[in-house]
């Protein structure tokens, strides 16, 4: 069954820790994407990688960090650096970067911090 | 200006009837557009890509077009109470080939 796997679906985070999110894809697919979605607003790039091994800043990268060792796979740290770290994170993939192909997400982890 | 924009506010529209959501975006090289439906507390699904000006049909849905204007449309014809929901606009920003997306406009079919 292929598809895009976000874990956890709900995860609660202590001021000050960093914590990761996971995604991993099975549609062999080159590129994945990680955005933020807080309420009422749209989609927010925060890192994008086209390939194994490399990755790029999006327009809110500060205080997450990111990596792409293998190419299924591509978790998303929110360290403590991130000041408002609740939000709801989508992880997207496409078949390669290019400009027409289109994404698909899977289905998002709910960070809260308490 | 924002790179891709969605003004209008929430939109109801009586069941049977024809919502119409519009886009404009700020990137003259984009070539590739895309329309998303977005659930409550759900992810966004991919319902409609178009890369061309003009029409484009899918079912009860209709993406239209126009680059010399940097306009993108959606229209659902016959609404259906399933199709509330928040749509999502998104572009491809030729530059360095990342998706920027709208802030979205919330349809609600009224049975």
């Amino acid at each position: 069954d292929g598809g895009i796997t976000q874990s956890p679906k709900y995860l609660f985070r202590k001021e000050g820790q960093n914590v990761t999110l996971s995604c991993e894809q099975n549609l062999n697919h080159d590129a994945m994407y990680w955005y933020r979605q807080d309420p009422g607003q749209g989609l927010r790039l925060i890192y994008y990688s086209q390939i194994v091994n490399d990755f790029q800043k999006g327009d809110i990268a500060e205080g997450y960090s990111v990596s792409r060792e293998k190419k299924e796979s591509f978790p998303l740290t929110v360290t403590s650096a991130q000041k408002n770290p609740t939000a709801f994170y989508l992880c997207a993939s496409s078949i390669d970067g290019g400009m027409g192909t289109e994404a698909f997400f899977g289905q998002g982890t709910r960070l809260t911090v308490v | 200006q924002k790179e891709v924009e969605q003004n209008s506010g929430p939109l109801s529209v009586p069941e049977g009837a024809i919502a119409s959501l519009n886009c404009t975006y700020s990137d003259r090289v984009s070539q590739s557009f895309f329309w998303y439906r977005q659930y409550s507390g759900k992810s966004p699904e991919l319902i409609m890509s178009i890369y061309s000006n003009g029409d484009k049909e899918d079912g009860r849905f209709t993406a239209q077009l126009n680059k010399a204007s940097q306009y993108v449309s959606l229209l659902i014809r016959d609404s259906q109470p399933s199709d509330s929901a928040t749509y999502l606009c998104a572009v491809n920003m030729g530059g360095n080939n990342r998706l920027a997306f709208g802030k979205g406009n919330q349809v609600v079919v009224i049975p």
